[in-house]
């Protein structure tokens, strides 16, 4: 499909690893990305992922890419309630300059 | 990292009006940048793709007559709503192209009333 597909939410208890997982379109983009965006504040870059990379990882997140299923995941080691927030997953697709395509964004809640 | 501010983080106009929004690029140049429209629960929609020193290029179904911009420097650009109706009333947020990634603004919403 032409879109970047994400489930809606996601419910964790506090501790707990949380993994939200994205589908992608292209499987030559060159760039995935994961952002994250609290209640009424712009986006703010969590991590990326080149298409040559499988595993990335970043001290609580770890990313995998699945180039031929276009699958990306996300996971947060030990998840905290500041944690709770809207991912969105964002591909840059093979084309010099142009923007990202983005998901509907995964509501992340964390309860303690 | 990169940082991009955005003003003024609100506005409230009366229908008619217009407003203008900047999008500033602080510590990099930003030859590209980009403007999308947020609203509420939803995701980013992209509207508009801005290089310093030539027009914008818009996406289907956004009419750029209404929604002017300008990037007249590598770290500045505007996006001005013309006559501005309800409909309009959104949270804007831009973006500078960096060398690997997009870094975004803190975002602007907009309450048309």
């Amino acid at each position: 499909g032409e879109d970047v597909e994400q489930s809606l939410f996601l419910s964790v208890r506090e501790g707990d690893s949380s993994v939200i997982n994205c589908t992608y379109t292209d499987s030559s983009s060159t760039y995935l990305y994961w952002y994250k965006q609290e209640p009424g504040a712009g986006l703010q870059l969590l991590t990326y992922i080149f298409s040559n990379m499988d595993m990335k990882q970043d001290q609580r997140l770890t990313v995998l890419l699945n180039k031929k299923d276009k699958h990306l995941s996300l996971r947060i080691a030990d998840t905290q309630t500041g944690d709770s927030a809207i991912y969105f997953c964002a591909e840059r697709r093979n084309q010099a300059g142009t923007a990202l395509i983005f998901g509907k964004g995964t509501t992340l809640s964390v309860s303690s | 990292g990169a940082v991009v501010s955005q003003h003024p983080s609100w506005v409230i106009c009366k229908s008619g009006t217009s407003v203008k929004i900047e999008c500033r690029s602080l510590d990099f140049q930003a030859t590209t940048m980009f403007w999308y429209r947020q609203f509420p629960k939803q995701s980013l929609m992209l509207m508009a793709t801005s290089n310093e020193g030539s027009k914008a290029t818009y996406e289907q179904g956004v009419e750029k007559d209404k929604f002017l911009i300008n990037h007249a420097s590598l770290t500045l650009s505007t996006l001005t709503v013309t006559s501005a109706h309800p409909e309009d009333s959104s949270f804007y947020i831009c973006s500078g192209l960096g060398a690997e990634t997009q870094y975004f603004g803190p975002g602007t919403r907009l309450l048309v009333l």
